[in-house]
């Protein structure tokens, strides 16, 4: 069964830096089979994909999020991160890591909990 | 990037009803359509992929049909649990999109 689970700090300043890790448990993320993905959820609203990396290195990004975001892999750790660049109040959102199977269904099939991050002064 | 537009945005229903709710893409997705369910303060959870392949352990009463650029999931008797947001999302091109949701309330 794979697990994910996000952390990182809360509450960031505008214009600096998000970054946030997830733990992968049940699957070694350099064995293939998923798309490890970033998802973001604005207060009250919608679902909003960030990018994801595959365990190659091969990634891709949301055009809106493209020069700000890097996301990268620690097989060692069995970890993806997330690096947000000069965020803003728009950065507010509660932030997923999600595995996108790739054998052919091409859906979130699993999702961390989810973790709250405020920019705020 | 492929719009994904759902309808309605809400719905209120009584346990038992059969509910329907249409996702239609901005362009042909190939039936590249998976659809979520999410309770408040919870992550989303994958019940359909592939337009109407029903993931593991989901309940029967979900089905997913369509084609081209216009899709539904189907709720066949709303049973207590199923009060929840409801997000397709379509897995044809990157960047990958979603639907804006539809919420099930009870009526």
């Amino acid at each position: 069964q794979v697990q994910l689970r996000e952390s990182g700090p809360g509450l960031v300043k505008p214009s600096e830096t998000l970054s946030l890790n997830c733990i992968v448990s049940g699957f070694p993320i350099s064995s293939g089979g998923f798309h490890w993905s970033w998802i973001r959820q604005h207060p009250g609203k919608g679902l909003e994909w960030i990018g994801y990396i595959y365990y190659n290195g091969r990634s891709d990004y949301s055009p809106s999020l493209k020069s700000r975001v890097t996301i990268s892999l620690d097989t060692s750790k069995n970890e993806i991160s997330l690096i947000l660049n000069s965020v803003t109040a728009a950065d507010t959102a509660v932030y997923y890591c999600a595995a996108e199977g790739v054998s052919g269904d091409y859906s979130f099939d699993y999702w961390g909990q989810g973790t709250l991050v405020t920019v705020s002064s | 990037d492929i719009q994904m537009t759902q309808s309605p945005s809400s719905v209120s229903a009584s346990v038992g009803d059969r509910v329907t709710i249409t996702c239609r893409a901005s362009q042909g997705i190939s039936g590249w359509l998976a659809w979520y369910q999410q309770r408040p303060g919870k992550a989303p959870k994958i019940l359909i992929y592939a337009t109407s392949s029903l993931r593991g352990g989901v309940p029967s009463r979900f089905s997913g049909s369509g084609s081209g650029t216009d899709f539904s999931l189907t709720i066949s008797s709303l049973q207590p649990e199923d009060f929840a947001t409801y997000f397709c999302q379509q897995s044809f091109t990157f960047p990958r999109t979603f639907g804006q949701g539809t919420k099930v309330e009870i009526k």
